[in-house]
């Protein structure tokens, strides 16, 4: 079957480092993609890796290894309006977006 | 602005009743999605529109019909809500219907009682 796992719930602290882990199993693969979403709103495109290795966009990282079905994301200097939950989604051979439940990231003062 | 429009924001519904929801892109994207979003839940695809004048079922059709009549509207009908239709909505656009970047509406909050 298909399937993206990541943690329910991370906490972490203001102007630190977080790395939210997703590991996926997908019929076919073309590509993983990250995207936040503050409660209560539209989910947002963070990030998209289909070939293995790190992408980096300002203060947000996402990783990806195809071999171990593994991708993470991190953030680094950590704001407070980082708090959100962050989903993670794979591509299967047609395409279609398979997601994980969310990360629901809390950033402390 | 560019984007996706959803109505309504928000909705009580009694079960047993019809319900439209609308979903309206100005971006002259090619592909739509309907998406429902439930605590714990990943989003779940319920329909999906390639182009204009074609649809296909996602993972959770049952009780939801689409149309496509046009490239712009994508409208989601309950023909006879139930509360386990109680979710939040999400109707979403891509360019085209490979691994493309969705755009996402801001949602439709619907309550079957």
């Amino acid at each position: 079957g298909q399937n993206i796992d990541q943690p329910t719930e991370m906490t972490a602290t203001e102007g630190a480092i977080v790395q939210i882990n997703c590991t996926y199993q997908t019929s076919g693969f073309n590509g993983l993609f990250w995207y936040q979403q503050h409660a209560g709103e539209a989910p947002t495109f963070l990030s998209y890796n289909v070939l293995d290795g790190l992408e980096e966009k300002g203060r947000f990282s996402s990783f990806l290894s195809r071999s171990k079905g593994y991708s993470y994301l991190l953030l680094k200097e950590l704001q407070m309006k980082d708090s959100a939950s962050y989903l993670c989604a794979g591509s299967d051979s047609n395409y279609q977006l398979i997601w994980g439940a969310g990360t629901k990231l809390i950033i402390k003062p | 602005i560019a984007g996706i429009t959803q109505a309504p924001t928000s909705q009580i519904l009694a079960a047993g009743r019809r319900m439209t929801l609308r979903c309206t892109q100005d971006m002259r994207h090619n592909a739509m999605y309907w998406y429902r979003q439930d605590l714990g839940l990943g989003l779940r695809l319920i329909h999906y529109s390639n182009t204009a004048g074609t649809t296909g079922k996602g993972e959770v059709p049952d009780g939801y019909s689409v149309s496509r009549a046009n490239t712009d509207d994508f409208p989601l009908t309950l023909a006879s809500a139930v509360p386990s239709q109680t979710s939040v909505y999400f109707c979403a656009s891509s360019p085209g219907a490979g691994a493309n970047v969705l755009t996402f509406g801001a949602g439709s909050r619907l309550t079957v009682l």
